[in-house]
């Protein structure tokens, strides 16, 4: 059973680097892309990037300037980091793995981490 | 950008109720579609990818269809477990984008 498990913390000050990690079991990192998505409390879901196995990546165009996802095959995890956030930056933060039938579809989804954007 | 809009944005209805979601592209997106269930407090789930295709396991009620800009999730028979939140996303290209969501809430 394919599990992902977000880590990190959960309160980050204006302007400083928010950092996850997202650990997967029951699964090998390699053949899938990886992808971190945010849902701001009550709203709507934002694709923020993916890193395939061999660590290229995409991003976001709204946020490709401040982010960074990248992947360690011998722990199986991959991370994000968001760099000067503010209060927009405020949201549950999914790790998802890329479906067996499309890349860039999401069949398995961290329980997601709230991560609140406050001094 | 393609910009993805659902509509309506709020749907009540009873449980046996027929009930359609509409999402349309801000530009062609052949079959390139999926859309998920959400929850509160959970992830999202993935009910319907290419438009149309069930994923395995997802009970045969929900069904997709559409192409091009204008896709439609129906679910024949509304369930008590189907109150939740439905989103569409493309990926015909990057970036990746959700739709705004609809809520299906009991009448």
């Amino acid at each position: 059973q394919v599990q992902l498990q977000e880590s990190g913390p959960g309160l980050v000050k204006p302007s400083e680097t928010l950092s996850l990690t997202c650990t997967v079991s029951g699964d090998s990192l390699s053949t899938y892309y990886w992808s971190w998505i945010r849902q701001p409390p009550g709203k709507g879901l934002e694709w923020i990037g993916f890193v395939y196995y061999i660590g290229s990546t995409d991003y976001n165009p709204s946020l490709k300037s401040r982010v960074t996802i990248s992947v360690d095959t011998s722990k199986n995890q991959f991370s994000l980091r968001l760099n000067s956030v503010t209060a927009a930056d405020t949201a549950v933060y999914y790790c998802a793995r890329g479906s067996t039938v499309a890349n860039f579809i999401f069949d398995y989804w961290g329980q997601g981490a709230l991560v609140t954007v406050s001094s | 950008d393609i910009q993805m809009t659902q509509s309506p944005s709020t749907l009540s209805a009873s449980v046996g109720d027929r009930v359609t979601i509409t999402c349309r592209a801000s530009q062609s997106i052949s079959s390139w579609l999926a859309w998920y269930q959400q929850k509160p407090g959970k992830a999202p789930k993935l009910l319907i990818y290419k438009a149309s295709s069930l994923k395995g396991g997802v009970p045969s009620r929900f069904s997709g269809s559409g192409s091009g800009t204008e896709f439609t999730l129906t679910i024949s028979s509304l369930q008590p477990d189907d109150f939740a939140t439905y989103y569409c996303q493309h990926y015909d290209s990057s970036p990746l984008t959700f739709g705004g969501g609809t809520k299906v809430e009991i009448k």
